[in-house]
């Protein structure tokens, strides 16, 4: 089982400011088939990134994927009010599928 | 546009067998894809159970294997869930979702309480 881990576990930051969103691999995600979601309190996760560093339709170009193997990461360019959430990372390359425990994006 | 709905109780006794079902519309279950059940413990993380294909071919997460079925029913448009001799530690949100090659349609999610 590939484990995933996030870090930091909580982020502080100003609206406007970058956000660096770090995910770690236990052994190399197969294909970069790695995912990022974001998920509000009381609603499902949505999909941000997909294959590591492709946006999904209709998410803004300040959110951006990069990285492949073992080390991932999300960056958040201009922190808006509405991206202040929790972040998952998930790889989809080999079973069974796994999340990372989340970094929780909080306003400072 | 495609939407999943979980259903099913949202308490079920210590022991006892969780069941949940979830209704797809907008696509067709037998068109192809997985199709995930995916957990989430109050305050915590996010948790694979399993994900079942249009032809029945089933995929599990190996600890909870033992207690765990999913199936779909085509003519319905609805997969489901089954966990054996609940615990408390498997109080949940329940969470429904297709899954292309990440998960890109998510259910709202159904709380479920596991009580004595």
């Amino acid at each position: 089982e590939i484990v995933l881990t996030q870090s930091p576990g909580t982020l502080s930051l100003s609206p406007g400011e970058r956000a660096t969103l770090s995910c770690r691999a236990s052994q190399s995600v197969r294909s970069n088939y790695l995912a990022w979601y974001q998920q509000k309190v009381g609603q499902a996760p949505r999909v941000l990134i997909y294959g590591a560093s492709s946006r999904d339709t209709g998410i803004p170009d300040r959110f951006s994927g990069s990285g492949s193997g073992t080390d991932f990461t999300l960056t958040i360019s201009r922190l808006e009010p509405e991206d202040f959430a929790v972040y998952y990372c998930q790889q989809y390359g080999s079973s069974p599928l796994t999340f990372g425990q989340g970094t929780k994006v909080e306003i400072k | 546009q495609v939407q999943l709905q979980e259903s099913g109780p949202g308490l079920v006794k210590l022991s006892e067998t969780l069941s949940l079902t979830c209704t797809v519309s907008g696509y067709s279950i037998s068109s192809g894809f997985y199709w995930d059940w995916i957990r989430q413990p109050p305050g915590k993380g996010l948790e694979w159970i399993g994900s079942v294909y249009h032809t029945g071919d089933t995929d599990y997460k190996p600890s909870l294997k033992s207690r765990v079925t999913i199936s779909v029913d085509t003519s319905k448009n609805q997969f489901s869930l089954r966990l054996d001799s609940v615990t408390a530690a498997d109080t949940a949100v329940y969470y429904c979702a297709r899954r292309r090659s990440n998960f890109d349609y998510w259910g709202q999610g159904t709380l479920v309480t596991v009580s004595s």
